[in-house]
C-alpha cells in the first residue's frame, strides 16, 4: 500500500499569496499518470483538480499547477482567491487499495 | 446533466446492516468503473471500495474486507454498496465517485453529495 504524507497540516496565507503543498509518496508512485489532487470545502464533496500529477481537471483555473514524479509531487497556487481557502487532498489511482493524503488546509491568515 | 445521488444512509445500531444506492445519470453508467469512498466526522477520505464497469472485478479497503460488498446494476445506473457487521468507525458521510476508466484506475472526476451513517446504539 502507498501512503501518502501531506505537509504541511495547515497553510496560513493572505488572499493573493502563492501556496505550495507537499504530497510524499512512501513508495514510487508506478506511474505519475496516477496521481491526483483535490479541493473541498466545509459540507461538499471533494472537486478534482489536477489528475495525472499535472494535468488540469476541466474548468479548473490555471492558478492551479501540479507538478512532481517518483514519490514527491506539489499543488501550487500562485495567487490564493477568496475561494480557494479548503482542504486539499492529494490521491494514488493506480492501483488497489487506492490511497489519499491526510489533507493540507489552506486557512486565511 | 452529470451526477451522482446517494441514499440510504442512517442510523443503526452496531452489528447491524445497511445498503446504500448511487444513481448516476447524465453518462454512459456501464463504462466506468465506480468507487465508494467516506469520510469520518471531521477526518480526511479514505477509500472504500471499487467495482469495475462490467462488475467483473472488485477491490475493498482491508478495513472493509468481508463485511462490506459493492454492486451495481448497470441496466439501472446504480451502485450499491452493502454493509454489514457494521461498528462505531464505519461512521462517516459515505461518497460515490466516478472513476475515468473502466476499471480501478482513473482518476474520480464526478462525485456524489454524500450520504451520512452513523452507526450507534
Amino acid at each position: 500500500e502507498i501512503v501518502l504524507t501531506q505537509s504541511p497540516g495547515t497553510l496560513s496565507l493572505s488572499p493573493g499569496e502563492r501556496a505550495t503543498l507537499s504530497c510524499r509518496a512512501s513508495q514510487s508512485v508506478s506511474s505519475s499518470y496516477y496521481l491526483a489532487w483535490y479541493q473541498q470545502k466545509p459540507g461538499q464533496a471533494p472537486r478534482l483538480l489536477i489528475y495525472g500529477a499535472s494535468t488540469r481537471a476541466t474548468g479548473i483555473p490555471d492558478r492551479f499547477s501540479g507538478s512532481g514524479s517518483g514519490t514527491d509531487f506539489t499543488l501550487t497556487i500562485s495567487r490564493l482567491e477568496p475561494e480557494d481557502f479548503a482542504v486539499y487532498y492529494c490521491q494514488h489511482y493506480g492501483d488497489s487499495p487506492l490511497t489519499f493524503g491526510g489533507g493540507t488546509k489552506v486557512e486565511i491568515k | 446533466q452529470v451526477q451522482l445521488v446517494e441514499s440510504g444512509g442512517g442510523v443503526v445500531q452496531p452489528g447491524r446492516s445497511l445498503r446504500l444506492s448511487c444513481v448516476a445519470s447524465g453518462f454512459s453508467f456501464k463504462n466506468y468503473g465506480m468507487h465508494w469512498v467516506r469520510q469520518a466526522p471531521g477526518k480526511g477520505l479514505e477509500w472504500v471500495a471499487v467495482t469495475w464497469h462490467d462488475g467483473s472485478n472488485k477491490y475493498y479497503a482491508d478495513s472493509v474486507k468481508g463485511r462490506f460488498t459493492i454492486s451495481r446494476d448497470n441496466s439501472k445506473n446504480t451502485l450499491y454498496l452493502q454493509m454489514n457487521s457494521l461498528r462505531a468507525e464505519d461512521t462517516a458521510v459515505y461518497y460515490c465517485a466516478r472513476g475515468y476508466s473502466s476499471g480501478s484506475t482513473g482518476e474520480f472526476d464526478i462525485w456524489g453529495q454524500g450520504t451520512m451513517v452513523t452507526v450507534s446504539s
